[in-house]
């Protein structure tokens, strides 16, 4: 049984520069949400899609968009970036009704210079 | 603003002794909890869910909720040198069940 995976691990940008990260929900799951987890504290929730819709996002600029495709997959696109978004970016998947209860992937690390 | 209070720690316990980690939360109209446990340089994986007022046991972890108090905390049982990591409260409440974490409490189980 797939968990959840996560492309790529690691990735370095520049500032201005924009980056996609990209997610495969678990075998099963319908729902996929994306975090930002700064070092040393919580994931912070940054929009979560249902049926290739947003249906949830949180207090992050417009910058940051995504899109889920038919497959339940989904990414996360960041414009524009500056040395702030540097950070461990978690996708998350559940079920609906169900969406308390999040199955994590590995992560990518972004580092912007 | 919904929040989820945790205190950073480091919490500090010698192999074998009991972990209590505490938890408390701002919406007095939250609905569930979960704990999550975070190894450095890894992703968080769940270890608990509560939803009703009372304890609730799964083999070494328990977890406790008042809801009147508005906090949830975890306890670890004869606590192990792999149980060190970094322990995450969440919660939601409303009606989008998105989980709000806190910034984590850090174990250290030392031998």
């Amino acid at each position: 049984d797939a968990g959840v995976t996560q492309s790529p691990t690691h990735l370095i940008k520049t500032r201005g520069q924009q980056v996609t990260l990209r997610c495969s929900p678990k075998s099963g799951h319908d729902t996929v949400s994306w975090y930002q987890q700064a070092l040393g504290q919580g994931p912070q929730f940054i929009f979560q899609y249902y049926e290739e819709e947003e249906r949830q996002r949180g207090n992050f600029p417009d910058r940051f968009s995504g899109h889920q495709f038919p497959n339940y997959s989904s990414e996360l696109n960041v414009n524009a970036l500056l040395l702030g978004d540097s950070a461990l970016y978690l996708c998350a998947s559940s079920l609906k009704g169900d969406w308390g209860i999040q199955y994590f992937g590995a992560g990518t690390r972004l580092s912007v210079l | 603003q919904k929040e989820v209070e945790q205190n950073s720690g480091p919490l500090s316990v010698p192999e074998g002794a009991i972990a209590s980690l505490n938890c408390t939360y701002s919406d007095r109209g939250s609905q569930s909890f979960f704990w999550y446990r975070q190894y450095s340089g890894k992703s968080p994986e769940l270890i608990m869910s509560i939803y009703s007022n009372g304890d609730k046991e799964d083999g070494r972890f328990t977890a406790q909720l008042n809801k009147a108090s508005q906090y949830v905390s975890l306890l670890i049982r004869d606590s192990q040198p792999s149980d060190s990591a970094t322990y995450l409260c969440a919660v939601t409440s409303g009606g989008s069940y998105i989980p709000t974490f806190g910034r984590g409490t850090s174990l250290i189980v030392h031998p």
